[in-house]
């Protein structure tokens, strides 16, 4: 079974800090990546996926990822955060063990002081 | 607009009764999700449609029902079998697997007195 594992579950920064929230994942094949946040309020979005090509994803508000086969992860990265990405973030993938049903991790809370 | 309206926002109901929360999307989308998001749980399944008329458990649908009459509705009983049934349930909705996008709807805080 797949499963999904963030290892930060709280991470305060400040403003132009620059940011990388760790997702690891464990499953053998081929997988679907994604990153979605949910800001103060608002609905759960997508932030950016992988499906295939390069592992280099860019996202909406300058977030990227990084797709590393070899060491099952994909970590989400911000060179310079900003007050207004103060939000929670998910990890997901999908497998076609898995049926393609997108598995969650639990999520990192981001706090990012003025 | 498009998207995913679920209601009520908040719901209050006491222990032992069987409560509906309400899920309805005009994106077209086949496939529709429940979720159960707890504080450092992240979201668990807790069951999906793929088609009109077929639903598939998740990973935690003990205490829970679903029905899909309608591509547009899937509406999540919980029972009085849920043995902690207080959390934030999320409804989401995406083109049939493997994989797209899942769009969410708000969420439905329910809390069991």
């Amino acid at each position: 079974a797949q499963s999904v594992s963030q290892h930060n579950h709280h991470v305060i920064l400040s403003e132009a800090a620059s940011l990388e929230l760790g997702c690891n994942y464990s499953y053998g094949g081929t997988v679907n990546l994604f990153w979605y946040v949910q800001y103060p309020g608002q609905h759960l979005q997508l932030l950016l996926k992988y499906f295939s090509g390069d592992p280099l994803v860019k996202g909406i508000k300058g977030f990227e990822a990084e797709f590393i086969k070899s060491k099952f992860s994909f970590n989400l990265r911000k060179p310079s955060v900003q007050w207004s990405d103060t939000a929670e973030y998910f990890c997901a993938v999908s497998t076609s063990g898995g049926s393609y049903i997108p598995t969650f991790g639990r999520g990192t809370s981001l706090i990012v002081h003025p | 607009d498009g998207g995913i309206t679920q209601s009520p926002k908040y719901l209050f109901r006491k222990e032992g009764q069987n409560v509906t929360l309400s899920c309805e999307q005009n994106l077209n989308h086949d496939a529709m999700y429940w979720y159960r998001q707890d504080p450092g749980q992240g979201l668990r399944l807790i069951y999906y449609s793929q088609i009109v008329n077929d639903f598939q458990k998740g990973d935690i649908a003990e205490g829970y029902s679903v029905s899909r009459e309608k591509k547009e509705s899937f509406p999540l009983t919980v029972t009085s079998a849920q043995k902690n049934p207080t959390a934030f349930y999320l409804c989401a909705s995406s083109q049939p697997p493997p994989a797209d996008t899942q769009y969410f709807g708000p969420g439905t805080r329910l809390t069991v007195l």
